[in-house]
């Protein structure tokens, strides 16, 4: 299987607590991609790292990547009740050929 | 600057019909992707089209899926008879497409529900 694989598959949060959600994958990538759906809504493209980065931050996110083990990590700071979502991380093997995982359901509550 | 745009955004149908999904990407995008979201799942490439030549379309049910990119812009996807196992949510998204990590842009998505 070529798509990545995420964990846990529903999250609760309490307002202010971080989130941290896993993914994991089986095969060689160029690049893996983290994007958040909002209920109802289509996917967002979050943030991005490359197979030869192994840390990458943006706002309230960062993202790790390690490709020894297959896995990576996306951890929201200081959650809001906006980041109610369910979020997506997808694997780039081929040139924009994106395989996207089942998605962690991220509650966070006010 | 205009996001993807797909239509309707719901549709409901009875099996054995069929139906069409309309998708026009953000300008000057040469790549389209058609994903299949079924609830609970992530989205599954369906067909990615790089201007108006399929790249991909290894997953799409060829029986009874079609798609076409005429002129390398909108994009049109027909399912032909629909069963119940198609209602899902069909995403429309669009990129660059050029070379690797471009960023996907996906429109609000079409929900079918086949009865």
């Amino acid at each position: 299987s070529q798509q990545g694989e995420e964990d846990p598959q529903a999250l609760s949060i309490q307002e202010g607590e971080n989130a941290t959600m896993n993914c994991s994958y089986k095969t060689s990538i160029n690049n893996l991609q983290w994007y958040r759906q909002n209920s109802g809504r289509g996917l967002v493209h979050l943030i991005l790292i490359r197979s030869n980065e192994r840390e990458k931050h943006s706002g309230r996110l960062r993202v790790t990547l390690d490709t020894s083990k297959k896995s990576s990590s996306l951890l929201i700071t200081a959650s809001r009740a906006a980041d109610t979502a369910s979020y997506f991380c997808a694997i780039e093997t081929g040139a924009n050929n994106l395989f996207f995982g089942t998605g962690t359901r991220l509650t966070v509550i006010p | 600057e205009a996001g993807v745009a797909q239509s309707p955004r719901y549709k409901i149908i009875e099996k054995r019909q069929s139906v069409a999904f309309w998708c026009n990407p953000i300008s000057g995008h040469a790549t389209l992707y058609w994903y299949q979201q079924i609830l609970g799942q992530g989205p599954k490439l369906l067909i990615q089209f790089q201007n108006n030549g399929v790249v991909d379309d290894s997953q799409l049910p060829k029986d009874r899926f079609s798609a076409e990119r005429l002129k390398g812009v909108d994009s049109t996807l027909k399912i032909q008879p629909a069963k119940l196992e198609d209602s899902a949510v069909y995403l429309c998204a669009s990129s660059s497409g050029q070379g690797f990590g471009n960023t996907i842009y996906f429109g609000e998505g079409s929900w079918l529900t086949v009865v």
